[in-house]
């Protein structure tokens, strides 16, 4: 595609549920990322993959929160057991190579998780 | 990577130039100057980047100071779609896996 696409843009979900958010980078990138923005906050950053390499968890919030990228495009981040905390907007971003000085990151429009 | 600052909001009018100033100080010699946008409800987007040498593209100016300590961002005629906080952030290169890390950036607002 054109741009990275999230999927679903909205996502409300009850306290305790497990709920899986997609991302599809943009073809040929090889960097994908996964942040979070809670309410009027700035970006968090959650999770790191690039190419076959382990991911970086360094952001992960807890032991609730897993992600997985197969085949190297699509992500899936995983949040078990949902708590009203988790409620957030989930950005993915992609970039060409991994975030060096000189590639920039593109991001997608985001999936928007309540918890009820 | 070096810390930046910058005003938490700001002014302009519409068709003025927008001047957003950020603060670094204490960046090294390997680290770019990139400025990104997040407008309301949606993904941030990519600016601009660049090392020393004054940048610009479609959207903006990049001017770095000769010392690097600071740079300003430039909308050359704001325009209500330009609202949106902006972020300045550097980046070392070649550091490689590491993510873009996000302060709070300063909220622009365009005025009619």
């Amino acid at each position: 595609g054109a741009g990275v696409s999230q999927s679903p843009s909205n996502k409300v979900t009850e306290k305790g549920k497990d709920v899986e958010l997609r991302c599809d980078p943009i073809s040929g990138h090889t960097a994908l990322y996964w942040y979070r923005q809670s309410l009027g906050q700035g970006l968090e950053f959650l999770i790191y993959f690039q190419g076959n390499s382990a991911p970086d968890k360094s952001g992960l919030p807890s032991d609730r929160f897993s992600a997985e990228r197969t085949g190297g495009s699509v992500s899936t981040l995983t949040i078990q057991r949902t708590q009203q905390e988790d409620s957030a907007v989930y950005l993915c971003a992609s970039s060409l190579r991994p975030m060096t000085g000189n590639t920039e990151a593109f991001f997608g429009q985001g999936t928007r998780l309540t918890v009820v | 990577d070096a810390k930046t600052t910058q005003p938490p909001s700001m002014d302009c009018a519409e068709g003025r130039a927008a001047n957003l100033p950020c603060n670094h100080s204490t960046i090294s010699g390997n680290e770019y100057v990139y400025w990104y946008r997040q407008i309301h409800s949606q993904g941030p987007q990519y600016i601009i980047h660049g090392l020393k040498n004054n940048e610009t593209n479609e959207m903006a100016s990049l001017i770095i100071t000769e010392d690097r300590k600071s740079s300003t961002l430039i909308l050359p005629h704001a325009t209500l779609r330009d609202t949106a906080v902006y972020y300045c952030i550097v980046r070392v290169a070649g550091s490689g896996n590491t993510p873009l890390v996000f302060g709070k950036g300063t909220r622009l607002s365009v005025i009619a």
